[in-house]
């Protein structure tokens, strides 16, 4: 199972707008809903943003937002603030999980 | 409030085995709601899935590491373990464990995650 396609890299200014792509295939990413997007700062565990492709938990901002077109998924911040900065991954799970590679995001 | 707390040796032996322990604390171990899972991050490096388990202990694993891996749930201790057996260098990461919802397959909660070295 080949990790899921990420951008290494994204920035944007304090109030911008930013996507980050999640490119899979049928069999994941295209084949069901169950993506998700997690948010790592340095030296810190993961933390989920996205479930099932567009769904909030509970305490996160609604800044961030997803969607899903084919075999993409993307995750939306909006009004960017210097505490965005983080690293970004995706998920796919079908039975087995996948991950993206991660992309960097930078707030200049 | 669930928390999910890694413990082990921080430093393998190369062709030894790497055992690591989830304990879950303020949440029902035995609900039919939720995986137990492990993740690697090797340094400077992206997310890696390792395997996850039912509360039942019908596991599944990352294809990549099967032939090495065995995890195992204790219901009894509220916690479950990772093997992997005949590590190498390559096997130097941060070892998470987090809980995943089996409706959404999200992991919602995640340790503070244990660096493990393998080195002679």
């Amino acid at each position: 199972q080949s990790a899921l396609t990420q951008p290494a890299s994204v920035s944007g200014s304090p109030g911008q707008s930013i996507t980050i792509s999640c490119t899979g295939t049928n069999s994941d990413v295209g084949g069901y809903n169950l993506v998700s997007w997690y948010q790592q700062h340095p030296g810190k565990a993961p933390k989920l943003m996205i479930y099932e492709g567009t769904k909030r938990p509970s305490g996160v901002s609604n800044r961030f937002s997803g969607s899903k077109s084919g075999n993409t998924a993307s995750l939306t911040i909006s009004g960017l603030q210097a505490e965005d900065e983080a690293d970004y991954y995706c998920c796919s799970y079908a039975g087995i999980v996948v991950f993206g590679g991660g992309t960097k995001l930078a707030v200049l | 409030q669930v928390q999910l707390q890694e413990s082990g040796p921080g430093l393998v032996k190369p062709s030894q085995t790497l055992s690591l322990t989830c304990n879950v604390s303020g949440d029902s171990f035995n609900s039919g709601t939720y995986f137990w899972s492990w993740i690697r991050q090797h340094p400077g490096k992206g997310l890696e899935w390792i395997g996850y388990i039912f509360y039942s202990g019908s596991a599944h694993y990352s294809p990549s590491l099967k032939s090495r891996l065995a995890i195992s749930v204790d219901t009894s201790k509220n916690h479950f373990s990772l093997k992997m057996s005949s590590v190498t260098a390559a096997d130097t990461a941060v070892y998470y464990c987090a809980r995943v919802t089996v409706r959404q397959g999200a992991f919602d909660i995640w340790g503070q995650g244990t660096m493990v070295t393998v080195s002679s």
